[in-house]
């Protein structure tokens, strides 16, 4: 099972939107509802932003949208921040045996 | 809230085993599904396996041969061992609670563990 494909960098100015894709496959993305994404600051632990494709966690503020279409999920962050600077993960169910694959990462920088 | 405490030791040899604990604070490990998942440096995340309380596995195909789980629900504890370790696995390891299907809500702060002699 191979990883979800995501763009390395992503970049917007404060205010911005910004959009990360993460490509996934028949078998994962595109088979199941259960796409999730995490940000990850330097040196901490990931946190959840989305599950299910477009939920938002309690706490999660509702710049951070998420979508899927086809093979392809997007999370969008808008009005961006200063804080939203961090490394961005998306993950995929993929079914019973490889469970969850991850995405390779993009690192979204605020100019 | 619950939380997660990795603990277990920094440096592992080559061809030993690597062995890391997690200990679940301000809720029960029952009825629940735990997760370890790990990030070489300046790397992504690898999922490593789940255990739910009760005892039954499922690992990432790609380690199932050298991966065992284990809980302890009188601890409120969790463990990961890692056999026949390289350098290929040194990462940050966290245990974590998944929330739903593939969704993990819970994370531990992370350990990082080196292999090296």
């Amino acid at each position: 099972q191979s990883a979800l494909t995501q763009p390395p960098s992503a970049s917007g100015s404060p205010g911005q939107s910004v959009t990360v894709s993460c490509t996934g496959t028949s078998s994962d993305v595109g088979a199941y509802n259960y796409v999730s994404w995490y940000q990850q600051h330097p040196g901490k632990a990931p946190k959840l932003m989305i599950y299910e494709v477009s939920k938002r966690p309690s706490g999660v503020p509702d710049r951070f949208s998420g979508s899927k279409s086809g093979n392809t999920a997007s999370l969008t962050v808008s009005g961006l921040q200063a804080e939203d600077e961090a490394d961005y993960y998306c993950s995929s169910y993929a079914g019973s045996i490889y469970y969850v694959v991850f995405g390779g990462g993009t690192k979204l920088t605020v100019l | 809230q619950v939380q997660l405490q990795e603990s277990g030791p920094g440096l592992v040899k080559p061809s030993e085993t690597l062995s890391l604990t997690c200990t679940v604070s301000g809720g029960s490990i029952s009825s629940y599904h735990w997760t370890w998942i790990r990030q070489p440096p300046g790397k992504g995340l690898e999922w490593i396996g789940y255990i739910y309380y009760s005892g039954s596995t499922h690992y990432n195909p790609s380690l199932k041969s050298r991966v065992t789980m284990s809980v302890d629900t009188s601890e409120n504890q969790f463990s990961l061992k890692l056999s026949s370790v390289t350098a290929a696995d040194t990462a940050v390891y966290y245990c974590a609670r998944l929330t739903g299907v593939g969704q993990i809500g819970y994370w531990g702060q992370g350990t990082l563990v080196t292999v090296s002699s």
